[in-house]
């Protein structure tokens, strides 16, 4: 069965740093698509960055990159020049294959940021 | 363009109550979906709709019934409220890669 595995509850970090968020994955699909999501303590779901299993690169936008390693089944989320706006959960997110939108979530990462 | 909304913000219940979450988009997308909250657990699908008239179960549809009868619309009814439904209910629409998500209605089941 598909899963996501978030191993760090709580992540620190100061102000202007890089921070890398861990991410594994589980799922005997070809085709799957990893996400990744930002929850602020507003509590709204922001969408941050995709990845799709047949893509050779690794996906970028903006601050954020996703360090994508297949053959480990990592999906890592790096945030550099860490803001204190970046203070937040940040979950990981999984995709089926086939002609579906369903997500599966990992259980989250509470990241904090520090002047 | 109001995107996805969801009524009420908030609401309490007392068991065995029953109620209608609303979800609506405006984007024309043909998939839906209804996601719960819980501390600790991430976020889990409960039903979720390909379109109009088509809807199916997620991973934790127990308690909860859905129907499409348009593409904007997709409420999320339970029928006989029980405390173990307290959580936050999250409703979203997709279109390609992205999945647009509501503000989230907090429950409460007394």
């Amino acid at each position: 069965a598909q899963k996501i595995t978030q191993t760090q509850p709580g992540m620190f970090v100061q102000e202007k740093e890089a921070v890398t968020l861990d991410c594994t994955y589980d799922t005997s699909d070809q085709s799957y698509g990893l996400f990744w999501y930002k929850q602020p303590s507003s509590g709204e779901m922001i969408f941050l960055i995709y990845q799709g299993s047949y893509d050779e690169q690794n996906a970028t936008e903006g601050r954020y990159s996703l360090n994508f390693q297949k053959a480990r089944k990592s999906a890592n989320l790096v945030i550099s020049a860490s803001q204190l706006g970046d203070s937040a959960m940040y979950f990981c997110a999984m995709r089926e294959g086939g002609n579906t939108d369903k997500l599966i979530f990992g259980t989250g990462t509470r990241l904090q940021v520090f002047p | 363009n109001a995107g996805v909304t969801q009524t009420p913000k908030f609401q309490v219940l007392k068991t065995g109550q029953s109620m209608t979450l609303q979800c609506a988009q405006d984007m024309n997308h043909e998939y839906m979906s209804w996601y719960r909250q819980d501390p600790g657990m991430g976020l889990r699908l409960i039903h979720y709709s390909v379109g109009a008239g088509i809807t199916d179960q997620g991973e934790v549809p127990n308690g909860y019934n859905v129907s499409r009868s348009t593409t904007e619309d997709f409420p999320l009814r339970l029928l006989s409220a029980a405390p173990s439904q307290t959580s936050v209910y999250f409703c979203a629409s997709s279109y390609g890669h992205t999945q647009y998500f509501g503000p989230g209605t907090r429950l409460t089941v007394l």
